[in-house]
């Protein structure tokens, strides 16, 4: 399974943007790149998810390089509430093989 | 409500007790998995189940049984607990390819969590 780096942590102003790197330089071409995060201890929250193209949602937007060799997740406009870890997780072509954590970007949104 | 359901939220165990985490999902998901989470630290997976009937080990199973007689659940077990197994505990589960979707895409579903305390 492809493995994820991401920095320890961010900190960003709220009302900018947010920008989460992620890299994942073994990605398969079948695998997709998902984003979680985990507000204070409750279950990990499904942001986005993409394979090649960018994708955007009412949360997020999602950048995958041509390459597919990294990423950024983009929140358009940080609020407090954003303030959490956020997980980039490469999701296996087999749906039937376990998905692996890494440890996260703790993002800390600052007035 | 669709979703995954943890019980006890909360539990204090002592050293060498057992008990039973619960998990069930309503969403008729073929995967399952648990997950632990210590103070500080990401996710690590225990056991993991892709249907009735079959299971197999994760980066963590030492001192965990898991059994999946039915879809819908999915127990972990801790035989003799041990301070060491003090952590909050994730229940997840996702569909196999092909089942309809309920929710947001094919994503993966996370219960609130079972906090765990071993005195």
């Amino acid at each position: 399974d492809a493995k994820t780096t991401q920095p320890t942590s961010m900190d960003c102003a709220e009302g900018r943007a947010a920008n989460l790197p992620c890299n994942h330089s073994t990605i398969s071409g079948n695998e997709y790149v998902y984003w979680y995060r985990q507000i204070h201890s409750q279950g990990p929250q499904y942001i986005i998810h993409g394979l090649k193209n960018n994708e955007t949602n009412e949360m997020a937007s999602l950048i995958i390089t041509e390459d597919r060799k990294s990423s950024t997740l983009i929140l358009p406009h940080a609020t407090l509430r954003d303030t959490a870890v956020y997980y980039c997780i490469v999701r296996p072509f087999r749906w039937n093989t376990p998905l692996v954590f890494g440890k996260g970007t703790r993002l800390s949104v600052i007035a | 409500n669709a979703g995954v359901t943890q019980t006890p939220k909360f539990q204090v165990l002592k050293t060498g007790q057992s008990m039973t985490l619960q998990c069930a999902q309503d969403m008729n998901h073929e995967y399952m998995s648990w997950y632990r989470q210590d103070p500080g630290m990401g996710l690590r997976l225990i056991h993991y189940s892709v249907g009735a009937g079959i299971t197999d080990q994760g980066e963590v199973p030492n001192g965990y049984n898991v059994s999946r007689s039915t879809t819908e659940d999915f127990p972990l077990r801790l035989l003799s607990a041990a301070p060491s197994q003090t952590s909050v505990y994730f229940c997840a589960s996702r569909p196999a390819p092909g089942q309809p979707n309920i929710g947001t895409g094919n994503t993966i579903y996370f219960g609130e969590g079972s906090w765990l305390t071993v005195v």
